[in-house]
């Protein structure tokens, strides 16, 4: 149980164009969703929460107009890049958590490589 | 400031003996903390976690914790090592005055076990 999936797993696309990236809970209802960045040989830098049915919460120095979060169900939250830059280009990993009382692990999904070229 | 502290970029042990991935942490109050691991280009798997109760926390593929109050550390053990533990692990806290599971991660540390 317990499964995120996320689509594509990898994306190369062109300077200026935006691209889509689907975070899907299989068999559980995410009340929230959590976007994430990852550099090479480094960390995880938490981008936004976005909660099903209302806007992202955008972390300090992360563009909300760049990057356009959708958390329309309980399933599925999107991320899109929009105008993509080369230097947008970076491993995106998006998790996903249940609600209740306990700090439940959050479980992620298996990443979204972005190249843009 | 909360943080997550991992000193060691890398660590390298050989097969059959033991492992240990440090990390600290600075938070106000009691901390969740988590053990994470990721293989080349997938994301995170769940390892571990500490809530409370029994200090050593034991968790998936024989990996445990230990968590240490008085010197602010979750360092993540295993007896003895595969070549398939080979991996970047990363250790997360989850402060009390945060918002709902938000976590925070420590810089990773690559794990290299050789047969």
């Amino acid at each position: 149980g317990a499964v995120v999936s996320q689509h594509p797993s990898r994306v190369i696309c062109k300077s200026g164009t935006s691209v889509k990236i689907e975070c899907r809970s299989l068999d559980f209802q995410a009340t929230t969703m959590f976007w994430y960045r990852q550099f090479p040989k480094k960390s995880l830098m938490l981008m936004a929460t976005s909660n099903e049915g209302s806007k992202a919460t955008y972390e300090q120095g992360v563009e909300k107009d760049k990057f356009l979060i959708n958390h329309a169900s309980l399933t599925l939250s999107t991320l899109t890049v929009t105008s993509a830059h080369p230097e947008d280009s970076s491993f995106y990993i998006c998790s996903a958590g249940t609600s209740g009382s306990l700090p439940n692990e959050q479980f992620f999904g298996p990443g979204t490589r972005l190249t843009v070229l | 400031a909360q943080s997550v502290a991992q000193p060691e970029d890398q660590v390298n042990v050989a097969e059959g003996n033991p492992l240990t991935v440090k990390c600290t942490y600075s938070v106000s109050g009691n901390p969740y903390l988590f053990w994470y691991v990721q293989y080349p280009n997938r994301g995170l798997q769940f390892l571990l976690k500490y809530i409370t109760g029994d200090n050593l926390v034991k968790g998936s593929y024989g990996f445990e914790a230990e968590f240490n109050k008085s010197q602010t550390s979750f360092h993540l053990k295993k007896p003895s090592a595969l070549v398939s533990d080979s991996a970047l692990y990363f250790c997360a806290v989850r402060p009390l005055n945060t918002g709902f599971q938000k976590l925070v991660f420590g810089t990773g540390t690559r794990l290299l076990v050789s047969p």
